[in-house]
């Protein structure tokens, strides 16, 4: 089956950074979405990652490895409006998009 | 002006009801879809559709169905409703589809819907 793993929950203080991991087995690649979701609103789009390496876009990075079917996504200089869910999605070769369950990402003064 | 709209936001309900949620872009995107969002936050794709294909999860009961008047507006029409249907569902669109990558996907802001 596929199968998308990132953690429920994580906790972190303002002013630090954050590292969100996301592994995922799936019948075959074609890139790996990160949405970001507020309680109570829709996900909007982060990142987008299909090569290996590290995107970096602003606060945000986002890393790949597809040998290791692993990405993270890293948030820096957190600020309270950071917490939220974190949602890793992958579209696999049938372009089919699989979404994990999002990880609750709770900032802390 | 909102890219992806989808109204009613909230939706209370009886069992057995029918009800419809209705969902318009205006990014001039090809591929509008329907996820659930479920109590759990999983997103589970419904549909997804173009003025070419509909594409369904075989898991969705026949009791939903996507109506597409025209490229821009895809609504969800549920027929006799029961609890389990009570989520989010989310509209969203993008640029392409399945068949050649889909691209960011723009949602909606999502319709509440509880049955009693």
């Amino acid at each position: 089956g596929q199968n998308i793993d990132q953690p429920t929950e994580m906790t972190a203080t303002e002013g630090a950074i954050v590292q969100i991991n996301c592994t995922y087995q799936t019948s075959g690649f074609n890139g790996l979405f990160w949405y970001q979701q507020h309680a109570g609103e829709a996900p909007t789009f982060l990142s987008y990652n299909v090569l290996d390496g590290l995107e970096e876009k602003g606060r945000f990075s986002s890393f790949l490895s597809r040998s290791k079917g692993y990405s993270y996504l890293l948030l820096k200089e957190l600020q309270m409006k950071d917490s939220a869910s974190y949602l890793c999605a992958v579209t696999d070769s049938n372009y089919q998009l699989i979404w994990g369950a999002g990880t609750k990402l709770i900032i802390k003064p | 002006d909102t890219a992806v709209s989808q109204t009613p936001k909230y939706l209370v309900t009886q069992m057995g009801n029918d009800k419809s949620i209705k969902c318009e872009q205006n990014l001039g995107h090809d591929t509008m879809y329907w996820y659930k969002q479920d109590s759990k936050k999983f997103l589970k794709i419904m549909f997804s559709y173009n003025n070419k294909e509909l594409i369904i999860n075989e898991t969705v009961p026949n009791r939903f169905s996507p109506k597409s008047p025209d490229k821009a507006h895809l609504n969800l029409h549920i027929n006799s409703l029961e609890l389990g249907d009570s989520a989010v569902y989310f509209c969203a669109s993008s640029q392409g589809g399945q068949w050649n990558g889909a691209g960011e996907l723009f949602f909606g802001e999502g319709s509440r819907l509880t049955v009693l």
